[in-house]
């Protein structure tokens, strides 16, 4: 059975501080792994990671997958209030295209 | 682009009511409708996965009776919880994508709150 591990489950920082959310998988064939953001409604999508050691960067937030290590990590620079949400961390693999197995989210609080 | 709705995004029906939740694609054709659960303070989990003009392919777990799926076009899936109970409140959450290789990206939907009394 597929599995994603993410940690912290929770987080609390201020604003300014640097973050680093972590995520582990075992899955089979595995394909892909995104990073969602979650506010106070669905998922919003961040980043899809499919080969190692490449950077994917969004203004503050990067992130990079490790295949051989089966992990990835999420990092928030110069955090801001509107960072507050929940990091979700999923992957797909094995044949049946986009079943995303989530892994059970890091809540992050950022304070001003 | 790749915008999804959903509709209603609360509502509050009584025990044995059944509810249907429409989710749709609003700028693309989603061949592929996912829709998931969460509880309060946990993660998504993946109740079933719909393809346009074929029965939806539930999760281990799921009963399809209860839980109905119907993706009739390419813009529009609806989940009917039938005979609702308390323990069925949820946030239920689609999402779509444009199949395929792409399916694995997918686009949520804001949500469904469900609270059954």
């Amino acid at each position: 059975e597929d599995k994603v591990v993410q940690s912290p489950l929770s987080l609390v920082v201020h604003e300014g501080d640097t973050v680093t959310l972590n995520c582990s998988y075992e899955v089979t064939n595995f394909r892909s792994l995104l990073w969602y953001k979650q506010e106070k409604k669905a998922p919003t999508f961040l980043f899809m990671l499919t080969s190692s050691g490449i950077e994917k960067k969004s203004g503050r937030l990067s992130s990079i997958l490790d295949k051989k290590e089966l992990f990835s990590i999420l990092n928030i620079t110069a955090t801001q209030t509107g960072d507050s949400a929940i990091y979700l961390c999923a992957v797909t693999g094995g044949t049946s295209y986009g079943k995303l197995t989530f892994g059970q989210g890091t809540i992050l609080t950022v304070h001003p | 682009g790749a915008v999804v709705s959903q509709h209603p995004s609360r509502v509050i029906c009584k025990s044995g009511t059944s509810v249907k939740i429409e989710c749709r694609s609003l700028d693309f054709q989603a061949t592929t409708m996912f829709w998931y659960r969460q509880f309060p303070k946990q993660s998504l989990m993946l109740m079933a996965t719909s393809n346009e003009g074929s029965k939806a392919t539930y999760e281990q777990g799921v009963e399809k009776d209860k839980f109905l799926i119907n993706h009739a076009s390419l813009t529009l899936s609806t989940l009917t919880v039938t005979s609702a109970h308390p323990e069925d409140s949820s946030f239920y959450i689609c999402s779509a994508s444009f199949g395929g290789s792409l399916t694995d990206t997918q686009y949520f939907g804001p949500g469904t709150r469900l609270t059954v009394l």
